[in-house]
Order: structure tokens, then C-alpha cells, then sequence
């Protein structure tokens, strides 16, 4: 079964300081892979996502993650962060031809003004 | 952003009791999802419905757990016999077909199983 890693449990940066979150996944075929938020109080939004093409995704509010295959890894960055992108962020993997979504574990963002 | 509503947003019960949890989606689709989230743990997979039928399911999603579209347009999951450990958020989503399986998050609803 595939299951999904992040190795950060609870991150604490200060305001326009880089971010980098990691996110590995076993599982060896085709897979679609995401990254959501999930702000305190709020449900779960989609960040970004990664089908195919450029391993390189954009998504919403500035952030970017990288896909390389030979790492099974989809790391989530971004330059510099705000006091609002405080949340709980979470990789999830999605294998080709399944619907099933695993998640990680999730990772808690703490931005200090 | 296509909607999920969830209702309620909060129940509680009594461990034993039956709950019914709804989901009613703002568009039609096809693929519907259950998911749960025990405090402080990681999001979990329960259920995948699709064409009202379950397509997939979790080692979680045992004989006490149901779910149907029983008016075409709700999408409910049921628990015949609360337990304390069921105690946690459960949301539903639902896929856009073509959409290469991303999913729409509800905003969940909050089980507290006394």
C-alpha cells in the first residue's frame, strides 16, 4: 500500500523567511500528487497539484513544489512567507487509476509576525 | 470553486446511537468521497462512491459504516453503533469527472461520540 511521509512535524519561521517542507512517497508507478492547506478553523483547500508535464507546479498564494521522481519526493517551498500562511499543510498522494487519496501525516506552519 | 456543504457541523451522541452525516454537493458529480480525521492525526480515507455504488474502501470503513445518494442528490454516511474512537471530523468530498482526481474538500463535520 502506498503511504505518504513528512518528515516535519511543526515548523516555526519568521515572517519573509524561506520555506522548504518535505513530502516522500512509496509507491512505484504513475502518480498524481497535492499538497493542501488547512487553515486554522477551515476545511481543507488544495494548494497545488502535479499530473504531468513540468515537475515544477505553481499554486496559489506564491507557493511551488518540485517533483522528482528518482527521490519520490514533492517538496513544498515558498520564497518568503506571511503571518497568514499559518495552517497545517499536508502532501497527498493519489496513484494512477486509483481514486483513493492518501495523505500525510500533515506538517503545522507557525508564522511569527 | 465548486462547493461541498456538510450538515451538521457539529453533532454529538452517545456511544451506541446511529448518526447520519450529509453531504450535498452544489453541481452534479460523479465520484464522492468520505474522509476522516481523528484530532491531532493525520487525514484518512474511508469510502469512494461512485455511480451510487461504493467503488472503493478503507480497512476503516467496516460493517458499521454505510453510505448512499438516497435522493439522487445528498450523499450520506451512516454509524449504526457509535464508538468513543469514532469521535472526529468528518469530510466530504467530491470529484469533477476529467478532473484527474482532484478532490473538493467540505468543511467538515465534527463528531463527538460521548
Amino acid at each position: 500500500a502506498q503511504s505518504v511521509s513528512q518528515h516535519n512535524h511543526h515548523v516555526i519561521l519568521s515572517e519573509a523567511a524561506s520555506l522548504e517542507l518535505g513530502c516522500n512517497y512509496s509507491y512505484g508507478g504513475t502518480v498524481n500528487l497535492f499538497w493542501y492547506v488547512q487553515y486554522p478553523g477551515q476545511h481543507l483547500q488544495l494548494l497545488l497539484k502535479y499530473f504531468s508535464g513540468d515537475p515544477l507546479v505553481k499554486g496559489i498564494k506564491g507557493f511551488e513544489a518540485e517533483f522528482i521522481k528518482s527521490k519520490f519526493s514533492f517538496n513544498l517551498r515558498k520564497p518568503s512567507v506571511q503571518w497568514s500562511d499559518t495552517a497545517e499543510y499536508f502532501c497527498a498522494v493519489n496513484p494512477g487509476g486509483y481514486q483513493k487519496v492518501t495523505f500525510g501525516t500533515g506538517t503545522k506552519l507557525q508564522v511569527i509576525p | 470553486e465548486p462547493e461541498v456543504t456538510q450538515t451538521p457541523s457539529h453533532q454529538v451522541t452517545q456511544m451506541g446511537q446511529e448518526v447520519i452525516l450529509r453531504c450535498v454537493p452544489i453541481s452534479n458529480h460523479l465520484y464522492f468521497y468520505w474522509y476522516r480525521q481523528i484530532l491531532g492525526q493525520k487525514v484518512e480515507f474511508l469510502v469512494s462512491f461512485y455511480n451510487n455504488e461504493i467503488s472503493e474502501k478503507s480497512e476503516i470503513f467496516d460493517d458499521q459504516f454505510s453510505v448512499e445518494r438516497p435522493d439522487g442528490s445528498n450523499f450520506t454516511l451512516k454509524i449504526r453503533s457509535t464508538k468513543l474512537e469514532d469521535s472526529a471530523m468528518y469530510f466530504c468530498a467530491r470529484e469533477l469527472a476529467g478532473s484527474s482526481y482532484e478532490q473538493y474538500f467540505g468543511p467538515g463535520t465534527r463528531l463527538t461520540v460521548t
